[in-house]
């Protein structure tokens, strides 16, 4: 059975600040896909990335960064620099091979970046 | 941009009525998926449906739910008689490409609270 855990409930950080977002996985599936969302206070969904697990090259979008690393099921999430407008809930999912399209989501991250 | 729209924003029903919460998927997507989110906790699946029919769904999707796709562009959440746990906002997705790969594109959700 697939699982995420994302075991800080909640971040505060000072503007400029860096911050590391945790995601941690369960899956026995080979081949799998791992997903950040941002949900703003508007409350809408948005994707940040995708990552197969055939890749493990780490990827950098501007202030943002993700570490994957198969060895310690991990794919965390760096915002370098943050902004009071990072301030959000953000979301790790997987979605495996093997049970079809669904993504399970962890239960989240709220962080705030306070000015 | 294209993008998934729902409505309504928020609907307020009363415990035991029918609600019909409708999305348009953005238009050349294949795949369309029904998440909901109580309010505070994670982001869980609900159904996902292709070529006409479900695909899959998760425990939740008993059978007071039912989806439907009944013109080629609106994908339809029914709930047939509506329980106060129902209240949470659903979310609408879509995605193209094959199955297994690609992001979810979500909607902004529908607030359903249950009084």
């Amino acid at each position: 059975a697939q699982k995420v855990t994302q075991a800080q409930t909640e971040i505060s950080v000072v503007e400029k600040e860096d911050v590391t977002l945790d995601c941690v996985y369960e899956t026995r599936d080979t081949t799998y896909y791992l997903f950040w969302y941002k949900q703003p206070p508007s409350g809408e969904l948005v994707f940040l990335i995708r990552r197969n697990s055939f890749d493990e090259q780490n990827e950098i979008s501007g202030r943002y960064s993700w570490n994957f690393q198969k060895s310690t099921s991990s794919f965390n999430f760096t915002i370098t620099a943050s902004q009071v407008v990072d301030s959000a809930v953000y979301f790790c999912a997987l979605s495996e091979e093997t049970s079809g399209s669904r993504l399970t989501f962890g239960e989240g991250t709220q962080l705030t970046v306070n000015p | 941009e294209p993008e998934v729209t729902q409505t309504p924003s928020h609907q307020v029903t009363q415990m035991g009525q029918e609600v019909i919460l409708r999305c348009v998927p953005i238009s050349n997507h294949l795949y369309f998926y029904w998440y909901r989110q109580i309010l505070g906790q994670k982001v869980e699946f609900l159904v996902s449906f292709y070529n006409n029919e479900i695909s899959e769904k998760s425990e939740i999707f008993d059978d007071q739910f039912s989806v439907e796709r009944p013109d080629g562009s609106n994908f339809t959440l029914k709930i047939r008689s509506t329980k106060l746990e129902d209240s949470a906002m659903y979310f609408c997705a879509s995605k193209g490409g094959r199955r297994y790969t690609g992001e979810l594109f979500f909607g902004e959700g529908s607030r359903l609270t249950v009084l």
